[in-house]
């Protein structure tokens, strides 16, 4: 199987602190993993592409400082959302690739909601 | 270049009906045409793939129709069932930045 699990899966937070999202690849190792940020009824928009023991790159017009993403291992990616607005809220997803046919698999999921 | 064209937006099919769903695409260096189904509040998951070396895929009730001259691929649902509504995305790529569609919203009527 190829299973990415994401946690957690729904989170609230207040307004101007910082929130954690985990990534995780569950039976294979990931070199590249992805965060994609999506609205309600849109398509999924990718937000960085991340790296084990290297920087993220991050898309045109995302802030790398206020998404930090750290790939610290073959299994593991975090997103954090720092100083989170209420307009960060959304619903926030990873993927990571198993292979190099570009097959890439995705998480569950993470609901923020900033109050 | 970048874009990936999904149509139609929504589709309503009655049960046991075939649904059809359309992408385009524009750069003739994407070489992966993925297929992704998405429920509410879940993450999408992978249906069926295809590479541009073949003009069909099947797996099971899902069948990609790839026109690479016409820079076009098509995911048919046979004997669609009410399980199968949810939102289908179709994806393009050359390496592992995929580029979505818009997606469309497909209900199945029971």
């Amino acid at each position: 199987g190829a299973v990415v699990s994401q946690h957690p899966s729904r989170v609230i937070c207040k307004s101007g602190t910082s929130v954690k999202i985990e990534c995780r690849s569950l039976d294979f190792q990931a070199t590249t993993m992805f965060w994609y940020r999506q609205f309600p009824k849109q398509s999924l928009m990718l937000m960085a592409t991340s790296n084990e023991g290297s920087k993220a790159t991050y898309e045109q017009g995302v802030e790398k400082d206020k998404f930090l993403i750290n790939h610290a291992s073959l299994t593991l990616s975090t997103l954090t959302v720092t100083s989170a607005h209420p307009e960060d809220s959304s619903f926030y997803i990873c993927s990571a690739s198993k292979d190099s046919g570009y097959t890439i698999y995705f998480g569950e999921g993470s609901w923020l909601t900033v109050v | 270049q970048q874009q990936v064209k999904q149509s139609p937006q929504s589709l309503i099919v009655q049960k046991g009906g075939i649904s059809i769903i359309n992408c385009a695409y524009e750069n003739t260096a994407f070489d992966y045409f993925p297929w992704y189904q998405q429920f509410p509040g879940k993450g999408p998951a992978l249906l069926i793939a295809i590479r541009p070396d073949v003009s069909e895929k099947k797996e099971g009730r899902f069948t990609i129709s790839f026109n690479k001259s016409a820079k076009q691929f098509s995911l048919h649902i046979m004997d669609s069932q009410p399980g199968d509504s949810a939102t289908y995305f179709c994806a393009a790529t050359g390496t592992y930045k995929y580029i979505f569609g818009t997606g469309t919203r497909l209900k199945v009527l029971a």
